[in-house]
């Protein structure tokens, strides 16, 4: 009964692969996020989507590219994946504008 | 560029509370107080909101001063498990959440 789940919890790869990291929240939200964990432990918002329409783009690489298919599911695709983009991912779900639940994070290795 | 200010660590007897201030001068009257707290590399964890009055749940209570300038977050009887970063962040609508340093809460036994 996990209420937002993230796909692998751990994912190390080459430079240079593409990847994805998959999310699914089960509290009926209908608005998700991706978040970003460096090593200093900054956590910074990416990408946040309202009704599978996005509302929230940082100035984040075009590399990362978020798909929503449903509310329910919000994921996340790294193309070329560089030695900085190594850190935790977290995703996050919340009814509108109110308080988010967050998911256990990915932690992203990039060797 | 996050709009609050909080200690970097604290240190808290555990059963005793612990109370962890924010100063968020440049609030505006749409904007709520938040806390959330990450216990050791896990997802962050939503606490409590408040907009002006004080609110308390199972977890804690949000008392935010008369002119919204600041607030303290009490954890009535803190516990081992307590121990995290807590982040205090300020938001209206569906403004990006910038999550700061936070504080760094050591329960000690």
């Amino acid at each position: 009964d996990t209420a937002v789940s993230q796909t692998p919890k751990y994912l190390v790869t080459q430079m240079g692969n593409d990847k994805s990291i998959k999310c699914e929240q089960n509290l009926g939200h209908d608005t998700m996020y991706w978040y970003k964990q460096d090593s200093k432990k900054f956590l910074k918002i990416m990408f946040s989507y309202n009704n599978k329409e996005l509302i929230i783009n940082e100035t984040v690489p075009n590399r990362f590219s978020p798909k929503s298919p449903d509310k329910a599911h919000l994921n996340l695709h790294i193309n070329s994946l560089e030695l900085g983009d190594s850190a935790v991912y977290f995703c996050a779900s919340s009814w509108g504008d109110n308080e988010q639940f967050f998911g256990p994070g990915t932690r992203l290795t990039v060797l | 560029d996050a709009k609050t200010t909080q200690p970097p660590s604290m240190d808290c007897a555990e059963g005793r509370a612990a109370n962890l201030p924010c100063n968020h001068s440049t609030i505006s009257g749409n904007e709520y107080v938040y806390w959330y707290r990450q216990i050791h590399s896990q997802g962050p964890q939503y606490i409590i909101h408040g907009l002006k009055n004080n609110e308390t749940n199972e977890m804690a209570s949000l008392i935010i001063t008369e002119d919204r300038k600041s607030s303290t977050l009490i954890l009535p009887h803190a516990t081992l498990r307590d121990t995290a970063v807590y982040y205090c962040i300020v938001r209206g609508g569906y403004q990006k959440v910038t999550f700061g340093i936070g504080t760094k809460l050591q329960v000690i036994p």
